[in-house]
């Protein structure tokens, strides 16, 4: 089955940096990529998603890039504000089989200090 | 359009006792997925249904562990005999298709 990683597992930045999380998966077949946010005791929330026909997409202050070959994608947060600290999650999934189960990586934790 | 509603979004129970999580989906939403979260851990896949049909219950232990999604109503996780190690987060989430997940706001569900 697939298989995610997810690194790294805390993250600490400065106001107005900018945050990077990357994620590896193992099954080729996956082509839906999206990833959560959540918050303490929230529910994970989608914030941005990006499919294997593509290798960027940007919205805002988020973008998330796809490396097929690699089989890695990466979400970047630019100008950080305080609001971004939360639990981030990417997930792979195919859609293309009667499955669609997202396989979710474990975490980041993203700390973004005033 | 309402999203994913889950009840009861606390549930308490004592070792031994049944545990019935539900999950009414997002309407037109034909698919749903039940996730566990352990504390400050990550999601963990466990069932995928259609309405009257499990399509993945790989992830779904398979003793103790039941799931549904009738052709009227919400979809139910049943636990029986909960055990301590049952005490998890336990997150619906419903699709229209077969890419982008809404999830609910989830059931806490502390066994003492």
């Amino acid at each position: 089955g697939e298989n995610v990683e997810q690194h790294p597992s805390t993250l600490s930045v400065q106001e107005g940096d900018s945050a990077v999380i990357k994620c590896t998966y193992s099954d080729s077949a996956s082509n839906y990529f999206p990833w959560y946010k959540q918050e303490l005791g929230k529910r994970p929330q989608l914030i941005i998603d990006i499919r294997s026909n593509v290798g960027e997409k940007k919205d805002q202050r988020i973008a998330v890039t796809l490396n097929k070959t690699a089989k890695h994608f990466s979400l970047h947060i630019t100008e950080t504000q305080p609001e971004d600290s939360a639990v981030y999650f990417c997930a792979a999934s195919s859609v293309n089989t009667n499955a669609g189960k997202s396989t979710f990586g474990d975490g980041t934790t993203l700390t973004v200090k005033p | 359009n309402a999203g994913v509603m889950q009840n009861p979004r606390h549930l308490v129970r004592r070792r031994g006792q049944e545990a019935r999580l539900r999950c009414s989906p997002m309407k037109g939403h034909s698919h749903v997925y039940w996730y566990r979260q352990l504390p400050e851990e990550g999601l963990k896949f466990m069932v995928y249904l259609q309405k009257e049909n499990i399509i993945d219950e790989s992830g779904m232990p398979k003793e103790r562990f039941s799931a549904e999604f009738p052709k009227e109503g919400p979809s139910i996780l049943r636990i029986q005999q909960v055990v301590r190690g049952d005490s998890a987060a336990y997150f619906c989430a419903s699709s229209p298709n077969l890419d982008t997940q809404y999830f609910g706001p989830g059931t806490r569900l502390t066994v003492l």
